[in-house]
């Protein structure tokens, strides 16, 4: 069975920082590019960041690029999402994906708030 | 940046109707378009890839088309469990970047 499970959201006052973590079983991780995609609270979804299987080529939505750092540990099998500067803007719920030709495997999505 | 452009934003059909959704990008993105149907507190589901291909586990009923810059997905007949939102997303370049939504409600 595949699993993503996210974790590491949560409250946290603008301009704090927060990591989120997505936790894979079920498939090679090691051989999957992987994705961040966020979802305001009623709006659509937003692409934020996308791996590649090494880890060496990242890219970022300009709105979170020098903020946000996409990483993973293969040996963990496990997809981060380093967030800093946040704002109230960046409230939503964060979910982490495979992508191969399309975002086929989904995890369950971690809320973050951010608000003083 | 691609922008996707979907229409209708919502449609309201009746289970056993027909649902055709557009997708419009601002460029050409080839093939490589996505569409997602996500429910209310649900993650999003892959439905087709690369513009026509069925997900694992979709239904037959469902079919994707097109190329370039117009996209289609074409439900034959609808069944309760098809209502939600349906966005589309390409990965032609970076940024990726998804459709604002269509909501396919019951009527």
């Amino acid at each position: 069975d595949v699993q993503l499970v996210e974790s590491g959201g949560g409250l946290v006052q603008p301009g704090g920082s927060l990591r989120l973590s997505c936790e894979v079983s079920g498939f090679t991780f090691s051989r999957s590019w992987m994705s961040w995609v966020r979802q305001a609270p009623g709006k659509g979804l937003e692409w934020v960041a996308n791996i590649q299987q090494d880890g060496i080529e990242k890219y970022h939505v300009d709105s979170v690029k020098g903020r946000f750092t996409i990483s993973r540990d293969n040996a963990k099998s496990s997809l981060y999402l380093q967030m800093n500067s946040l704002r109230v803007e960046d409230t939503g719920v964060y979910y982490c994906a495979r992508d191969q030709e399309g975002k086929d495997y989904w995890g369950q999505g971690t809320l973050v708030t951010v608000s003083s | 940046e691609i922008v996707l452009t979907q229409s209708p934003a919502t449609l309201s059909l009746s289970p056993g109707e027909a649902a055709t959704l557009s997708c419009r990008a601002s460029q050409s993105v080839g093939n490589y378009l996505a569409w997602y149907q996500q429910k209310p507190g649900q993650a999003p589901r892959l439905v087709i890839y690369d513009a026509s291909n069925r997900a694992t586990g979709i239904p037959a009923r469902f079919s994707g088309s097109g190329s370039g810059t117009d996209f289609t997905l074409t439900i034959s007949s609808l069944e309760p469990e098809d209502f939600g939102v349906y966005y589309c997303q390409h990965r032609y370049n970076w940024p990726q970047t998804f459709g604002q939504g269509t909501k396919v409600e019951i009527k």
